[in-house]
Order: structure tokens, then C-alpha cells, then sequence
């Protein structure tokens, strides 16, 4: 099973409809971040939560929220979906203490689709 | 303000050339990570590399390579002998602060393309 889990993998939606992608996270890290990709632009930072009672924007969070519920759950949503918002959301974890300091580990990516 | 830059959008090599991608970063901290991803068609994130900004050895692991130069704040990869399966899009990042702050600085990416 993967370390960071996302669903769903793949989403169909219309503007103005609500969405929310959900990630999960077994490797016990504190920290958990959004990421967008979109074609040629490579990975632009939508929010970040140092643990559950931090929550921090990145460079393009208009448009979005998040919510971290618990330590291995941080959820991204849409309140009223437009198509630019058309892209490839990636939620990563990393854990600022130990050998891998720094490291982001990915979940495999929701494709997200607004028509 | 930290900035990653990868110039070259797309390349193209025949399968065996030996190919190198290049990054370029900004940084104002003194003490930071450097990264190289990869994301094959299939879309996922693979890790290939850290370095640190104290450890300026280059790195060799099989047919990768990795030449960091802070005199010139190139962080570049180098695929030696490239195969088919290399073919995916390669990205460059920075994490500021000791990684302290966790979030990576990514460049826009380099698509390696690998024909037979």
C-alpha cells in the first residue's frame, strides 16, 4: 500500500460544483502540503500544514481551502470549481526531523478535470 | 527570492547518447536542499537525489550523475548512456532554510524524450 494515499485518483466535474480530494498519510510525518502541476509551469504550492493546528498558504491559494483533520489526513477542496482549475493535484508529506530532512514524499496524483 | 530555473523546456536524444539537465537556483539562505525528481508518463513523482548545500561532492548512481557547483548555483544531471525508459519529465527543486520549512521550490521542468 502506498505510504500517501489520494482520492480520487481521477475527477469529472462541472463549474460551479464543489470538490474535495483527500490525502492520507502512513509514514507518521507532521508536515503535509498540496501541490498543483500544470503542463510546463511544474509544481506550484497551494497550501502547507506543519501539524494539525497550522495551516499556511502557498503561492496560488486562491480558490482553494484545506483542512487537516487529523495528523495523517489533510483534504483540499474547491468551493465552486472553474476550469482553469483544470490540473494535476499532487499532496506530499515530509517530516523536518531525521535523515530525510527536507524530502517530500508524494502521493501518486488526482487529475482533476472542471468542464 | 528562491528560484529554481531549468531553460531547457524539452530535449530529444537517441538511445546510448549521453545527456545532461540543467538547473539553476537562487537562494539567499546559506543552508539548504537540492532535488531532482523524476515523473514518468505514468505521472507519479520519483525521488532520485538530495544534496545538501554543504556537501558539494558530485554523486554517481549507475548511469546518473550529479555535478553541484555553488560557485555557479547549478545543481545538473547527468544521464550517461540513456535508454527508452529514461524518457519522463525531470524536475529540479530547492528547499530553503535546512529544510526546516519543508516545502520544495520546484523549476518548471526538463521532458527527456529518448527515441530507439
Amino acid at each position: 500500500d502506498a505510504d500517501v494515499t489520494q482520492t480520487p485518483r481521477n475527477r469529472i466535474t462541472k463549474t460551479g460544483k464543489r470538490i474535495m480530494l483527500e490525502c492520507s498519510q502512513t509514514k507518521g510525518h507532521d508536515r503535509m502540503y498540496w501541490y498543483r502541476q500544470d503542463p510546463g509551469l511544474g509544481l506550484q504550492l497551494i497550501y502547507y500544514s506543519f501539524d494539525v493546528k497550522d495551516i499556511n498558504k502557498g503561492e496560488i491559494s486562491d480558490g482553494y481551502s484545506v483542512s487537516r483533520q487529523a495528523q495523517a489526513k489533510f483534504s483540499l477542496s474547491l468551493e465552486s470549481a472553474i476550469p482553469n482549475q483544470t490540473a494535476l493535484y499532487f499532496c506530499a508529506t515530509s517530516d523536518h526531523r531525521g535523515p530525510n530532512t527536507g524530502e517530500l514524499f508524494f502521493g501518486e496524483g488526482s487529475r482533476l478535470t472542471v468542464l | 527570492a528562491q528560484k529554481v530555473t531549468q531553460a531547457q523546456t524539452e530535449i530529444s536524444v537517441v538511445e546510448k547518447e549521453d545527456v545532461t539537465l540543467d538547473c539553476v537556483y537562487e537562494t539567499r539562505d546559506t543552508t539548504y536542499y537540492l532535488f531532482w525528481y523524476k515523473q514518468p508518463p505514468s505521472g507519479e513523482l520519483v525521488f532520485l537525489i538530495r544534496r545538501n548545500s554543504f556537501d558539494e561532492q558530485n554523486e554517481i548512481s549507475g548511469r546518473y550523475s550529479w555535478n553541484f557547483q555553488k560557485s555557479t548555483s547549478s545543481f545538473n544531471f547527468t544521464i550517461t548512456a540513456s535508454q527508452v525508459v529514461d524518457s519522463a519529465v525531470y524536475f529540479c527543486a530547492l528547499s530553503e532554510y535546512g529544510g526546516s520549512q519543508g516545502n520544495l521550490i520546484f523549476g518548471k521542468g526538463t521532458k527527456l524524450s529518448v527515441k530507439p
